[in-house]
């Protein structure tokens, strides 16, 4: 069965460092999200895209956060510098495309400690 | 931004309980309501809901909508130590393919 994979699935870092996370969807799958998701709370969406291009990023912290899908495929996050109050889960999903009828896939996820 | 509310926050039953799992919503730009299960990893899908008063079910669990008073509901009867998860559930805007998440339910099965 199909899988989103993300990697690393751990990382320490320490603040003002630089981090990066990959995101590799579901073949086939247009539509890829980036959410945070921070312990006692609910999943917060980044960024979202539909094929290489950038439909929803109001809520990314766009002063030390970027996020890429060059190619409309694979996608990386990063966050540079890291602070401490960025640690947390950090889960990509994909879906078939935008419409809500098809249901997103998650992957397991990287959680990021900052020191 | 639209509020997803879940309640309760934990709850802790013994195997063989029935749970039953809250979500409100705000109404603006209400297209569904989707039901996840998250383990130690990846939420899964459970369900995603858009008509009111029709039940879904699978196995165990099941759960229902009520558009007139913006809630859902997520129940599970026979409670095995397996269903012990953090429960979230999201509303889905109409436009785009925008989840708003709830904080979820965190449950814990006791054998």
């Amino acid at each position: 069965e199909a899988e989103v994979a993300q990697s690393p699935r751990y990382k320490i870092t320490e603040k003002s460092q630089a981090v990066a996370f990959w995101c590799d969807p579901i073949s086939g799958h247009a539509t890829l999200y980036w959410y945070r998701q921070i312990l006692g709370q609910g999943l917060e969406l980044l960024v979202q895209f539909q094929d290489e291009s950038v439909v929803d990023d109001s809520q990314l912290p766009k002063d030390r956060f970027s996020a890429e899908r060059l190619k409309g495929v694979d996608s990386t996050l990063k966050i540079q510098p890291a602070e401490l109050g960025d640690s947390a889960m950090y889960l990509c999903a994909s879906s078939r495309t935008w419409d809500l009828s098809y249901e997103q896939y998650f992957g397991p996820g990287t959680r990021l400690t900052v020191t | 931004e639209d509020k997803v509310v879940q309640s309760p926050l934990s709850l802790v039953v013994h195997e063989g309980d029935t749970v039953t799992l809250n979500c409100s919503y705000e109404v603006t730009n209400f297209r569904s309501l989707l039901w996840y299960k998250q383990e130690k990893k990846a939420p899964t899908f459970l369900f995603m809901l858009t008509s009111s008063g029709i039940e879904k079910k699978s196995g165990r669990l099941s759960s229902i909508l009520d558009k007139k008073e913006l809630f859902s509901i997520l129940n599970i009867t026979a409670t095995q130590t397996g269903d012990s998860a953090i429960y979230l559930c999201a509303k889905g805007e109409e436009y785009g393919n925008k989840l708003v998440f709830g904080a979820g339910t965190i449950l814990r099965v006791k054998s």
